[in-house]
Parts: structure tokens; sequence; C-alpha cells
């Protein structure tokens, strides 16, 4: 199956700088990248997402960007600020059917005024 | 759009009886639903899959006796703990994709907090 690896578990910056949290996976089948952002005691939300065909996408602050032969996919939020400090999960789903995502364990990132 | 409404958002209980925890999307058809345990600071643990009119498919450890999943339409599914003890105390999640929808986003529930006394 399906494994995903994500780093750094915990990600300090200073409010403006950029954060990058990388995932790698095992399956080169999978093709469904999507990134969640889960607050203290809220659900997780989908923050952006990539398939495969796509190398990087971008949205305001928030880019994604994806290396298939490498098999991994990155996470970059730039001029960071403290609302965005949360616990940031990464994500993989397989293809042929069976679209159970594998999450990443998870980066906490705080953003300090 | 695509919204998951999970039902309670808390509850305390003691041990050796039963929760039952809801899970329906709103504004959407969901086949397919999915339930996790979160441990504090740590990530979502898929417990089991949940299909409407079939049998769950639940993940390697864990007990389909206990984490009893009922799928009965397209929009409700329900977590059952059934004699619950201590060690089930945890924040349940629930998460759906719309229907014909492969590799799309989860929608997520707000998540249980269950505490058994």
């Amino acid at each position: 199956g399906e494994n995903v690896e994500q780093h750094p578990s915990t990600l300090s910056v200073q409010e403006g700088d950029s954060a990058v949290i990388k995932c790698t996976y095992s399956d080169s089948a999978s093709n469904y990248f999507p990134w969640y952002k889960q607050e203290l005691g809220k659900r997780p939300q989908l923050i952006i997402d990539i398939r495969s065909n796509v190398g990087e996408k971008k949205d305001q602050r928030i880019a994604v960007t994806l290396n298939k032969t490498a098999k991994h996919f990155s996470l970059h939020i730039t001029e960071t600020q403290p609302e965005d400090s949360a616990v940031y999960f990464c994500a993989a789903n397989t293809s042929g059917g069976s679209y159970i995502p594998t999450f990443g364990r998870g980066t906490s990132l705080i953003v300090h005024p | 759009g695509a919204v998951v409404s999970q039902h309670p958002s808390w509850v305390i209980c003691k041990s050796g009886t039963s929760v039952k925890i809801e899970c329906r999307s709103l504004d959407f058809q969901a086949t397919t639903m999915f339930w996790y345990r979160q441990f504090p600071k740590q990530s979502l643990m898929l417990m089991a899959t949940s299909n409407e009119g079939s049998k769950a498919t639940y993940e390697q450890g864990v007990e389909k006796d206990k984490f009893l999943i009922n799928h009965a339409s397209l929009t409700l599914s329900t977590l059952t703990v059934t004699s619950a003890h201590p060690e089930d105390s945890s924040f349940y999640i629930c998460s759906a994709t719309r229907q014909g929808l492969y590799n799309s986003p989860l929608h997520f529930g707000n998540g249980t907090r269950l505490t058994v006394t």
C-alpha cells in the first residue's frame, strides 16, 4: 500500500517568513495530492491540491509543487501570518478505483508575531 | 457547498455503555464515507471505510464488533462505539467525498470528542 512521509513534524517561523513542508510517497500510481489544514479542535480543511499531470499550483500565498519522478510534493506558504498557525497534513490518493487517501503524520506550523 | 455534519460534537459516557456518532452529508450524496480516529498531536488514523448499502471495510487492528458502522443512505453513516472503555476516549472524525468523484477532496465533519469515564 501507499506510504506517505511528512517532514518536519514541527516548524516554527517568524511572521512574514516562508514555510515549506515536504512529503514523499511510495506508490507511483498515486495521482492526487491534497493538503489539509487543521486548527486546534477543528476539522481538517482542504487548502490546496494537485494532480499528477501538473507540476505546480499556486493560490495566493500558498503553492504546491510535485515531482513525480522523485515521488515527492511540497507545500509552500509565503508571507506567513499568525493565523497560518495550525497542523498541516499532506495526503496521497492512489488510482485504479481505490481512492482512499493516505495521510502524512502532520506538521505543526507555529508563526510567531 | 460540500458540508458534512457530525453529531454529537462531544460526549461523555460511562464505561460499558455504547455511543452512536452520526455523520451526514448535507448538500451532496456520498457513496463512501470514512471514519478516522485522532489522538492528540497525531495524524488521522483511518478506522474504516463506510460504503452505502454494504458492509464497512475495516482497517487492520480495528475491531469491527466494537466499532459498528452503518451506512444506510447516501447521506448518513453512523459509528457506534459499543461497550466503551476509557481507552476508547479519543477524537473521532468522519469524512466524505461526492458520489462518483474519485480522487477528489475529502470533506470532514467537525469531529466528536469522546470521553469514557
